[in-house]
């Protein structure tokens, strides 16, 4: 398998402009895991899903972030309109959610940056 | 509310000497735990976990962590230190099935030859 991809691996954006990462995660994992990292902030969990349902999004900052899973092999995380403030790294991972313990993987992740 | 703490921003060794990265946890119910790391401009990767059982679990590339249910820590160690051990380390815990996964801030390891 080659593992959870993430696409693109960098993204530029003008401030205002619609903004959507993708992640694929690995084959037969049923949990998927959107989180974004910053040197302020560190690793932030933003929303995961299980079976393609949104379980938590608790940490998606504002009504400007949204994700789909509209099925078990793809996820979106779209920001709109996209800030400065949103530049950061963005990291999806899977897992095989029906086990207590197994870990994540993780994705290359995606490096954005809004102008 | 569930959470994992990492003490220290950055840990400094010399080759070859012993190294400690600390984890300490706070949640309700049995912890599943782990250690993963991270080298510049990568993902994040697996290194061990603990589930259950022994307290002393061994992982990828030589490394072991600690399991303390009374002092609530998970203590990433190696024996000794390889400069190409120098990356950004992070404890996690996740609280069972098909459960969201929490990061602590990440301890920065850096070993000088």
């Amino acid at each position: 398998d080659a593992g959870v991809i993430q696409s693109p691996r960098h993204e530029v954006t003008e401030m205002g402009q619609e903004v959507t990462l993708r992640c694929k995660p690995i084959s037969g994992h049923n949990s998927l895991f959107w989180y974004r990292q910053t040197m302020m902030r560190g690793l932030e969990l933003l929303i995961y899903f299980n079976n393609n349902v949104p379980i938590d999004d608790s940490g998606m900052p504002e009504d400007r972030f949204s994700a789909k899973m509209p099925n078990a092999s793809f996820s979106t995380l779209k920001i709109q309109p996209s800030e400065p403030r949103d530049s950061a790294v963005y990291f999806c991972a899977s897992s095989l959610g029906g086990s207590d313990h197994t870990e994540a993987f993780f994705g290359q992740g995606t490096r954005l940056t809004v102008v | 509310a569930q959470s994992v703490a990492q003490p220290e921003d950055q840990v400094n060794v010399a080759e070859g000497n012993p190294l400690t990265v600390k984890c300490t946890y706070s949640v309700s119910g049995n912890p599943y735990l782990f250690w993963y790391v991270q080298y510049p401009n990568r993902g994040l990767q697996f290194l061990l976990k603990y589930i259950t059982g022994d307290n002393l679990v061994k992982g990828s590339y030589g490394f072991e962590a600690e399991f303390n249910k009374s002092q609530t820590s998970f203590h990433l160690k190696k024996p000794s230190a390889l400069v190409s051990d120098s990356a950004l380390y992070f404890c996690a815990v996740k609280l069972g099935r098909a459960s969201k996964i929490i990061f602590g801030s990440g301890t920065r390891l850096s070993i000088r030859p």
